[in-house]
């Protein structure tokens, strides 16, 4: 357990629907991140809140819109998704200083 | 941006004998490295990190060694055992910002009892 939680952990949604993937994190940390993982890939860093503020958009189409209501929890938007969107989708959170990330369990996401 | 290659992508050992992992990075102004663990259904979990200003760092099995001037660093573990069968990452901060990495594809290493 790294004090990163997230839900749900599986979730299967048609191209045309919309939902929502949460993070929370009992750390006490001011960044939180949301990552892509495919297989055989690096991890693609899709956004960064720091003090609940968005610091970093990776290039990160559209489909996709995080909120930070707290710098305890996150969220990730998803509509009209598509098919090569499938993928585990980490959220991370760490201090500003010394950098260590604590990643959660990840969403396995499949878009059909 | 900062790229991360990492080197082998796949490692099957025998228990008892030592991995070895190699990453490069291009950053030079990078200042943080560290090494995460993947267990299947998990989420990666830190191992071990180093920043530039020491060559090695040690924690009991795993050790972690940095060239600065050649831009590459390395993941050591002894006396491998079963557990440690897992996908292993490297990363380097991106620039001087530690908080944004850029990771390398990854390393599955297998321990062949």
């Amino acid at each position: 357990e790294t004090g990163v939680t997230q839900t749900p952990r599986h979730l299967v949604m048609g191209m045309t629907n919309k939902k929502s993937l949460k993070c929370e994190q009992h750390l006490g940390h001011n960044a939180m991140y949301w990552y892509k993982q495919s297989a055989k890939k690096p991890l693609e860093l899709m956004f960064v809140y720091n003090f609940k503020e968005q610091t970093e958009n990776n290039s990160v189409p559209s489909r996709f819109s995080p909120e930070c209501p707290n710098s305890s929890h996150l969220f990730l938007h998803l509509h009209t998704l598509q098919p090569e969107d499938s993928a585990l989708y980490l959220c991370a959170s760490s201090q500003m200083a010394p950098g260590e990330q604590y990643f959660g369990p990840g969403t396995r996401l499949t878009v059909t | 941006g900062e790229n991360v290659e990492q080197h082998p992508s796949t490692l099957s050992v025998q228990e008892g004998d030592s991995a070895v992992i190699k990453c490069t990075y291009s950053d030079s102004a990078s200042n943080y490295f560290p090494w995460y663990k993947q267990e299947l259904g998990k989420g990666p979990q830190l191992i071990i990190d180093i920043r530039s200003n020491v060559g090695e760092k040690k924690d009991q099995r795993i050790a972690v060694t940095l060239n600065k001037t050649a831009k590459h660093f390395s993941l050591h573990i002894t006396e491998t055992q079963p557990e440690d069968s897992a996908v292993y990452f490297c990363a380097a901060s991106m620039g001087s910002n530690d908080y944004k990495l850029s990771f390398g594809a990854g390393t599955t290493v297998t321990v062949r009892a």
